[in-house]
């Protein structure tokens, strides 16, 4: 079975940094691309960023780029968030998620909430 | 930007009566259209992929059409636990954009 396991959301001032992880089991994960959506309160989904297998191909959402970094580490099954210089807006719940063709499984999300 | 508009906003159907949920894209997106379901303090779940091919164990009321800028998502008969946020997915630009949803409720 299929599993993605987020972890590393909280509370964190504006201009902190935090990182997340994504755990994952049941597939092969070092054969595929995986992806960070979030979602604000009572919003909807924002793509934020995607990783290929080997971490060749990088991208990331202009709301992000320059503050967050997407890594993974295939040895251990995880995929990571590094996220630096937050803002209010960044305030969401952190989805990882599998890419193949689409979005096929998602994790159930971790908060982050920025707030002074 | 690929923008997706998503009508209606808010649906509301009743039971065992068909739906049909319309996503308009700004610019071609070729088949690369998918969509999911959301229930309130859950995470998505794909229901659609490639614009009209079912996910694995989705039930086969739920079928999609179009390509290029135009796309639906039928489902056919509704039954209780089908009233949820629904939201498309384009994959073939960058940057991967969603439509805002549609919310499907009781009538």
């Amino acid at each position: 079975e299929v599993q993605l396991v987020e972890s590393g959301g909280g509370l964190v001032q504006p201009g902190e940094s935090l990182r997340l992880s994504c755990s994952a089991s049941g597939f092969t994960f070092s054969t595929y691309s995986m992806n960070w959506v979030r979602q604000a309160p009572g919003k909807g989904l924002e793509w934020v960023s995607y990783i290929t297998s080997s971490s060749g191909t990088i991208n990331y959402a202009d709301s992000v780029k320059g503050r967050f970094t997407i890594s993974r580490d295939n040895a251990k099954n995880s995929l990571y968030l590094q996220m630096s210089n937050l803002r209010d807006e960044d305030t969401a719940v952190y989805y990882c998620a599998r890419y193949w063709d689409s979005f096929d499984y998602w994790g159930q999300g971790t908060l982050v909430t920025v707030s002074s | 930007e690929t923008v997706l508009t998503q009508s209606p906003a808010t649906l509301s159907v009743s039971p065992g009566e068909r739906a049909a949920l319309s996503c308009r894209a700004s610019q071609s997106v070729s088949s690369k259209l998918a969509w999911y379901q959301q229930k309130p303090g859950q995470a998505p779940r794909l229901l659609i992929y490639g614009a009209s091919t079912r996910a694995t164990g989705i039930p086969a009321r739920f079928s999609g059409s179009g390509s290029g800028t135009e796309f639906t998502l039928t489902i056919s008969s509704l039954q209780s636990e089908d009233f949820a946020v629904y939201y498309c997915h384009q994959y073939n630009n960058w940057p991967l954009t969603f439509g805002p949803g549609t919310k499907v409720d009781i009538k």
